[in-house]
């Protein structure tokens, strides 16, 4: 079956790093992929959703880059700030969307 | 913006009670879900709906029911609560299936089961 793989549970950086947090998939089919990120005590909001045609989709500083070829769709930020501090999750749809666990991202001063 | 609502926010039940959480939406959409998410876990599919009056079964349904009278209202029922189910439930609606459409997330309903 379809499933998504999130290596990091938690991750946690300084001010002003970069970020990366990783995501595969597996899925017969070629699928959509989201991130959705959560705010402490907040619901999910979609943060990024992959293109058809291939272009990066990016949204407040956050970009990721679909690779069929390794099936991966990592979330990158070149600066972290406090405020991106919030668990983040990868999703792919094929009918229905299927979540990896999530990471959990502390950005501290 | 979408509006997604659950209640109750937060319950407490015994074990062997049962439970209803109740979603309500007002963004006119067809399609609508119920999650429960636990730490590791991420969020897991339990039932969905893409009309009134029918429910499809997601990847956990067993121990929970859902009701959709309407478009607007989506309920999850549990009929007889377990430890196990103890969670955070998020309700979410869609106007398109998941391929296209983004879901809106309603602020989850967080059950304890004693």
């Amino acid at each position: 079956g379809d499933s998504v793989t999130q290596t990091e549970g938690l991750v946690t950086l300084t001010e002003g790093l970069p970020v990366m947090l990783n995501c595969t998939y597996q899925s017969t089919y070629s699928p959509f992929l989201f991130w959705y990120v959560q705010h402490l005590n907040e619901a999910p909001k979609l943060l990024l959703k992959s293109f058809t045609d291939n272009k990066r989709p990016e949204h407040q500083g956050f970009h990721a880059t679909l690779h069929k070829s390794s099936s991966s769709f990592h979330l990158q930020k070149s600066s972290a700030q406090l405020s991106d501090s919030a668990l983040y999750y990868c999703a792919l749809s094929v009918a229905k969307l299927t979540f990896g666990g999530g990471t959990r991202l502390t950005v501290r001063p | 913006e979408a509006a997604v609502t659950q209640s109750p926010r937060s319950k407490v039940a015994v074990t062997g009670g049962k439970v209803t959480l109740s979603c309500h939406q007002t963004n006119n959409h067809d399609y609508m879900y119920w999650y429960r998410q636990d730490t590791g876990h991420g969020l897991r599919l339990i039932h969905y709906s893409y009309v009134a009056d029918s429910t499809e079964k997601g990847d956990i349904p067993d121990g929970y029911k859902a009701s959709r009278p309407s478009q607007e209202n989506f309920s999850l029922i549990l009929e007889l609560a377990s430890l196990s189910q103890t969670a955070v439930y998020f309700c979410a609606s869609s106007d398109l299936g998941v391929d296209t459409g983004q879901l809106y997330f309603g602020e989850g309903s967080k059950l304890t089961v004693l």
